[in-house]
């Protein structure tokens, strides 16, 4: 099994220019979730899903967008980009099943926005 | 509601002990501790979930109150491979198993 991966693993970007992410996970998960990493800051949730085609808000939510069409796909969309969403993204799976609902995380994106 | 943790950072030497305290003004349905080493992604260490909760593996070991609003992440006896930046994540209800994380006690164990 691979687990969580992300599609790409860096990436520069112009100001105001769009990109997507892509997450994956081979683990039947329900949930999925994509969280920002800036120095200091810790981790901070973006938006999630809970299953197939419903997504919410998170603590950050403001100029990005997501998509859950397939179960295992999890996409995060920065329609333009901006410096200050440059950061390090981490997208994680879990399932509701079970006692230990931990998360798996994925090895990250390390976006640049110039 | 973002977690308070303390200290931000310990520097040890192999062998010694360390304690990482989470805490949150409300009572918490879930307390998460992840570990992630530089460049690499959080790794899960352990859930709570009931006050007076104590759980562990090998050397590592956490607990939760009985108000569930403090939990402390201890490590014995530590290692150099325990070096790295530990995070707890709070749950405030158990839907979707939605993690605000704290902003990371950052641990360096040294010969």
């Amino acid at each position: 099994n691979a687990g969580v991966t992300q599609t790409p693993k860096f990436r520069v970007l112009k100001t105001g220019q769009s990109m997507t992410l892509l997450c994956a996970q081979d683990m039947n998960h329900e949930y999925m979730y994509w969280y920002r990493q800036d120095p200091g800051m810790g981790l901070r949730l973006i938006h999630y899903s809970v299953g197939e085609g419903t997504t919410a808000k998170g603590e950050v939510p403001d100029g990005y967008n997501v998509s859950r069409l397939k179960k295992q796909n999890f996409l995060l969309g920065l329609e333009s980009a901006a410096p200050s969403q440059t950061s390090v993204y981490f997208c994680a799976s879990s399932s509701p099943q079970g006692y230990e609902d931990e998360q798996y995380f994925g090895p990250g994106t390390r976006l640049t926005v110039t | 509601q973002q977690p308070v943790q303390s200290p931000q950072a310990v520097i040890l030497r192999e062998g010694e002990d360390a304690v990482i305290n989470c805490s949150s003004s409300k009572a918490l349905y879930s307390v998460h501790w992840y570990r992630q080493k530089h460049g690499e992604a959080p790794v899960f260490l352990m859930i709570l979930l009931k006050g007076g909760e104590q759980k562990g593996h090998d050397k590592i070991s956490a607990s939760f109150n009985e108000k569930k609003q403090q939990s402390s992440l201890y490590l014995t006896a530590s290692q150099l491979s325990y070096s790295g930046t530990y995070f707890c994540g709070t749950e405030r209800d158990g839907t979707a198993s939605k993690l605000t994380f704290g902003t990371g006690t950052r641990l360096q164990v040294t010969l």
